[in-house]
């Protein structure tokens, strides 16, 4: 079985803080972790995301994510905030064994950054 | 440019009524998903696709099926549709090699 967690439902901070989204999963195996962007009434956007190698990862819009084994954690981090990051943020898993490709998410966070 | 499509975008329906949502794909891309969301839920798989005729329950497939017979298209079908299935339905595709899933924009269906 594969789940992901996201403990905070809301997120909000100032504009020009540091922001860092929490997301931790439980899976048996290796894991493909990824975090997508939800602006309201849309769809989802890729951000990042995590195969193998390097455990800190660059992606779109100025995020960036660790991942620890130790914690079987993935958090998404940006700084500075701005108020256009302001949306809902989506932890994602994807099972590594036995072409299983199903792809597990969080409840989500919903970020919001006042100016 | 990639991009999943989703038809309708939005969706009115009677309770009991036969529901068809459609997704396609140009990317020729094998594995498709098809997922709900919900208020404070996440989303949740309904079913996922591996290629044509190659389809696999998700967490959720009651009350749906599933129908792929060419790569691009993937269906989602509601029989005597319920209304706690009134929902945003996304649909997402992505290759073997662990790309990022690619969505649709999603329907959105209410089922009164």
């Amino acid at each position: 079985a594969q789940s992901v967690d996201q403990p905070d439902a809301h997120v909000t901070l100032s504009e020009g803080a540091s922001l860092e989204l929490r997301c931790s999963y439980s899976y048996s195996a290796a894991p493909y972790l990824f975090w997508y962007v939800q602006y309201p009434g849309q769809s989802l956007q890729f951000l990042l995301k995590y195969i193998t190698g390097d455990t800190v990862v660059k992606g779109t819009k100025g995020f960036e994510a660790e991942f620890r084994k130790s914690n079987s954690s993935f958090n998404l981090k940006k700084s500075p905030a701005h108020w256009s990051d302001s949306a809902k943020y989506f932890c994602a898993l994807e099972g590594s064994t036995g072409g299983n490709n199903k792809l597990t998410f969080g409840q989500g966070t919903v970020l919001s950054v006042i100016p | 440019d990639m991009k999943v499509t989703q038809m309708p975008r939005y969706l009115i329906k009677r309770m009991g009524e036969n529901v068809l949502l459609e997704c396609g794909q140009d990317m020729s891309h094998e594995t498709m998903y098809w997922y709900r969301q919900d208020p404070g839920l996440g989303l949740q798989l309904i079913y996922i696709s591996y290629d044509v005729d190659s389809n696999s329950e998700g967490d959720i497939p009651k009350g749906y099926r599933v129908s792929r017979k060419k790569r691009e298209h993937f269906s989602l079908i509601l029989d005597s549709a319920k209304t706690n299935q009134t929902s945003v339905y996304f649909c997402a595709s992505t290759p073997r090699d662990r790309q990022a899933p690619l969505f649709g924009e999603g329907t959105r269906l209410s089922v009164l």
